[in-house]
């Protein structure tokens, strides 16, 4: 059982076109980092949370820390084929312990 | 260009034999990590260093070993490797435990 879920798992839909992906636990966490990664590179970071119900805004995207600490998404405006890549949530548990990784989500964003 | 370097990118090991992936950064980064990705599985931590001369055992440590003599440098190390161990590992630093993590290119290993 993985202590982050991510949801959709796969997600494929046209250039231009709105998209959510999902970060999910039962267990409340300090801070939830995304990163982005693309194929034969490490993940690279887009964005830190650190406050329950804080929004943060990067172009494009926008990413929401749920207020319980447990949740994240992130939205995705008028996607291009450049926002392709798989999507990963992290999150640092409370207590001190290293960062967990999610599964990522896999975005196909086609011309 | 300051970075995290791993050496080598890819590589086909023969089961039973010992192998070291090497992992460098020239940020003075405080800590640093191994990771394996595995196709749906994400990104799990093998060990971790929080600073220079400790180390510490992540989510799946079994049969693979580290050190970190220096602040620059943490080697990975199969000592005899199994074909369960075939995956992507990538080594990534941070300026301190649980801030921003850079990471390396990754290392392809295939265990035969």
């Amino acid at each position: 059982t993985q202590l982050l879920e991510q949801s959709p798992q796969f997600l494929s839909i046209q250039e231009g076109e709105n998209l959510t992906v999902y970060c999910n636990s039962s267990s409340v966490f300090s801070s939830l980092q995304w990163y982005r990664q693309e194929p034969g590179e490490g993940p690279v970071l887009l964005v830190t949370v650190v406050t329950g119900g804080e929004v943060k805004k990067l172009k494009r995207l926008t990413f929401q820390f749920g207020d319980a600490r447990k949740d994240s998404s992130l939205h995705i405006t008028a996607a291009q084929p450049g926002d392709t890549g798989l999507y990963l949530c992290a999150g640092a548990p409370r207590g001190g312990q290293n960062f967990v990784f999610g599964p990522g989500t896999r975005l196909s964003v086609l011309p | 260009i300051a970075g995290i370097t791993q050496a080598p990118t890819s590589q086909i090991l023969a089961a039973g034999r010992r192998m070291t992936l090497r992992c460098t950064q020239d940020m003075r980064h405080n800590a640093m990590y191994w990771y394996r990705q595995d196709l749906g599985l994400g990104l799990r931590l093998i060990h971790y260093s929080n600073t220079a001369g400790t180390t510490g055992k992540g989510e799946v440590p079994d049969g693979y070993s580290v050190s970190r003599a220096n602040t620059d440098d943490f080697p990975l190390t199969l000592a005899s490797a199994v074909p369960s161990q075939t995956s992507v590992y990538f080594c990534a630093s941070s300026y301190d435990r649980n801030t921003e993590a850079f990471f390396g290119q990754g290392t392809r290993l295939t265990v035969v």
